[in-house]
C-alpha cells in the first residue's frame, strides 16, 4: 500500500525566503507525482505535475524534482510571498490502480 | 478559473439521512474522481467514472455510490449518513487518454456537516 508523507507539516517564513517542501513515497512503481496547492476550506489548484519519465518540472517560481528511485518528490519556491500561504498538498498515483495517495500537506505562512 | 463546479457548496443533515452531491465537470473532460478531506487531512480517493463506468475504487463502503452522466457531469450519493462522514468532498474531473495520466482540476468542494 502507498504511503505518502509530507515534512515539514508546517512552516512559517519570512517574505523573500527560498523554500523546500519535501514529499515521500514508499512504493517507487509510481505513474506520476503531482502537486496542489489548497487555501483554507477550498479546493485543490493543481501546480506542477511530474510523469514518472520526467526528472522535474518548472512553473514560474516553483520547481518540481521527482527522484523515484529514493522515493522523493521536492517543491521549491523561489522569493517567497505572503499570497504564497497555503497548504501545499502531494499527490501520486502508482502503478497498476491509477488510484492517487494524497500527503497530509505542508501548511506554508508566508509573512510580510 | 477551473471550470469543475460543485453544489451545494454546504450541507448539514443528520445520521441515517442519505444526500446527494453534484459535480459538473471540465469541458471536454471524460473522466471524474470523487474525494473525501476529512480537516487536517489529505483528500482520500472514494471512487472514478470514466465514460459512465465506475474504474477504480478506494476503501469506502457500499452505501458511497456514484453515477456519471453523458454529458460528464457526475454524482456522489451517500445513504445511511454516519458522524464521519462529516467532510469536505471534493470531484476533480481530467481528460484521460490511456497513454499518460493528465492533471487533475479540482473543484471547490461541498462541505457536508452530519449532525
Amino acid at each position: 500500500k502507498q504511503e505518502v508523507t509530507q515534512i515539514p507539516a508546517a512552516l512559517s517564513v519570512p517574505e523573500g525566503e527560498n523554500l523546500v517542501l519535501n514529499c515521500s513515497f514508499t512504493d517507487s512503481a509510481i505513474y506520476n507525482l503531482q502537486w496542489f496547492r489548497q487555501d483554507p476550506g477550498k479546493g485543490l489548484t493543481s501546480l506542477l505535475l511530474i510523469q514518472s519519465s520526467q526528472r522535474e518540472q518548472t512553473s514560474g517560481r516553483l520547481n518540481a524534482s521527482l527522484d523515484k528511485s529514493s522515493g522523493r518528490s521536492t517543491l521549491y519556491i523561489a522569493a517567497s510571498q505572503p499570497g504564497d500561504s497555503a497548504t501545499y498538498l502531494c499527490a501520486v498515483r502508482t502503478g497498476g490502480s491509477y488510484i492517487p495517495t494524497f500527503g497530509r500537506g505542508t501548511s506554508l505562512i508566508v509573512h510580510p | 478559473e477551473t471550470g469543475v463546479t460543485q453544489s451545494p457548496t454546504h450541507l448539514i443533515k443528520t445520521r441515517g439521512q442519505q444526500v446527494t452531491l453534484r459535480c459538473s465537470s471540465q469541458s471536454g473532460h471524460n473522466t471524474v474522481s470523487w474525494y473525501q478531506q476529512a480537516l487536517g487531512q489529505g483528500p482520500q480517493f472514494i471512487f472514478q467514472y470514466y465514460r459512465e463506468e465506475e474504474n477504480g475504487r478506494g476503501n469506502f463502503p457500499p452505501r458511497f455510490s456514484g453515477l456519471q452522466f453523458p454529458n460528464y457531469s457526475s454524482e456522489l450519493n451517500v445513504n445511511a449518513l454516519e458522524l464521519d462522514d462529516s467532510a469536505l468532498y471534493l470531484c476533480a474531473s481530467s481528460l484521460e487518454t490511456g497513454a499518460v495520466q493528465e492533471t487533475q482540476y479540482f473543484g471547490p468542494g461541498t462541505r457536508l456537516l452530519v449532525l
